[in-house]
């Protein structure tokens, strides 16, 4: 399977822990994306890289939130503290550089649930 | 900035029936628009979008969105519903003059009934 990859598929975490996602992309995709969903929500934009500079970040990405992609290729978003409003669906998406190409491609997400 | 409305959060069509998911979306500039799709435990799959030429386009699964300038809507059609098409469908606008940011609408469930 050549798709977005994202791991753990669920996590479950208690309020104040640190948790950690990893998003792997399409391989020949420059650009990856975070986004957050919750229930009844669209995804919400958190943060996006191009190769492994981050170039834009959400307002809702506060502190305790962090992303990496050191090498360009897989990323990981981490969040420290956890609350229980950050009980959510995370997902990253990934799009090639491509003059032509807009769509992103979705991974199957990591819900977090803090408890 | 820009934003996505899709005005209804339920539609119910019987299986053969044409179906239509509506959006509108509001963006400084000229906008690209985007269909997803979601089925349960799944992520977001690509359906079409519409970047520039021809106000229809077409996509996967026989789904097609119109493109209207004038009303900045890009509603959601095909001419004839499966059950399997039942799902979340949410829409999509970026402003071409933004890096990246991908704004989404509410979303809408599709339910197809036999």
């Amino acid at each position: 399977d050549t798709g977005v990859s994202q791991n753990p598929r669920h996590k479950i975490t208690k309020r104040g822990q640190n948790v950690t996602f990893r998003c792997d992309p399409i391989s020949e995709h420059n650009r990856l994306y975070w986004y957050r969903q919750t229930l009844g929500q669209g995804p919400e934009f958190l943060t996006y890289f191009q190769n492994e500079a981050q170039l834009e970040k959400s307002r809702l990405l506060s502190d305790r939130f962090s992303a990496e992609r050191p090498k360009g290729s897989f990323s990981t978003l981490e969040i420290q503290r956890t609350e229980q409003g950050d009980s959510a669906m995370y997902l990253c998406a990934s799009s090639s550089p491509g003059g032509s190409s807009y769509e992103q491609y979705f991974g199957p997400g990591t819900r977090l649930t803090v408890t | 900035a820009q934003s996505v409305a899709q005005p209804e959060d339920q539609v119910n069509v019987a299986e053969g029936n044409p179906l239509t998911v509506k959006c509108t979306y509001s963006v400084s500039g000229n906008p690209y628009l985007f269909w997803y799709v979601q089925y349960p435990n799944r992520g977001l799959q690509f359906l079409l979008k519409y970047i520039t030429g021809d106000n229809l386009v077409k996509g996967s699964y026989g789904f097609e969105a119109e493109f209207n300038k004038s009303q900045t809507s890009f509603h959601l059609k095909k001419p004839s519903a499966l059950v399997s098409d039942s799902a979340l469908y949410f829409c999509a606008v970026r402003d071409i003059l933004s890096n990246n940011d991908m704004r989404f609408g509410a979303g809408t469930r599709l339910t197809v009934k036999p």
